[in-house]
């Protein structure tokens, strides 16, 4: 199946910065998702980008499906950024199974 | 909208005793469902997949007698962790797609178990 790779694991950000997280596939991208997972537990979905450009307020994100990567821009970060971001795609291989990667724990301090 | 809602959200139990999770989507059909188990600061682990009406598929190693899914209708499927033991203690996630399960997923706020 897809294996999924996020980078960076761990991001420390001073209230305010922007940061960009990667996640790059191993084959090729189908129904990508960006999720937030809240300090509660809760996914949270973000962007559902099979490919191209969209925004949401602060954040944005970006997949280059020919080039099997997506990224995820967050500007002017907050507290409440914090928390664990997952991106997923399809594995078309596995039954539509959505194959995560293993998250980018972003702490954002005041 | 794609509002998915998950009850209880908490459970603790005794060893041996059968615990049901419920999975609704509130706003759309899901023709599809899907169960993960989530570790500490681990991934999210598809457990089974699940259609409306038809026999849930499980993942390799996930035993279906013990973690029972039943989806009878397209709004709510459940999960029941039978004769649970300490180490079936876990974060439990649903999540929904409408479209045969090809569009993106939903997922709910999660159920944490504790068993005694």
């Amino acid at each position: 199946g897809i294996q999924v790779e996020q980078s960076p694991p761990d991001l420390i950000l001073q209230e305010g910065a922007n940061s960009t997280l990667r996640c790059n596939f191993s084959d090729s991208v189908n129904n990508l998702q960006w999720f937030h997972q809240n300090p509660w537990g809760q996914l949270i979905n973000l962007f559902y980008i099979p490919s191209g450009t969209k925004q949401n307020g602060r954040l944005s994100a970006t997949t280059v499906a020919t080039e099997r990567y997506s990224l995820l821009y967050i500007s002017s970060s907050q507290t409440t950024d914090s928390g664990v971001y997952f991106c997923a795609s399809r594995d078309l291989n596995g039954n539509n199974r959505l194959a995560f990667g293993k998250g980018n724990q972003v702490v954002v301090i005041p | 909208g794609a509002v998915v809602s998950q009850h209880p959200s908490r459970v603790i139990c005794k060893s041996g005793t059968s615990v049901k999770i419920e999975c609704r989507s509130l706003d759309f059909q899901a023709t599809t469902m899907f169960w993960y188990r989530q570790f500490p600061k681990q991934s999210l682990m598809l457990m089974a997949t699940s259609n409306e009406g038809s026999k849930a598929t499980y993942e390799q190693g996930v035993e279906k007698d013990k973690f029972l899914i039943n989806h009878a209708s397209l709004t709510l499927s459940t999960l029941t962790v039978t004769s649970a033991h300490p180490e079936d203690s876990s974060f439990y996630i649903c999540s929904a797609a409408s479209g045969g399960g090809t569009g993106p997923q939903y997922f709910g706020p999660g159920t944490r178990l504790t068993v005694l």
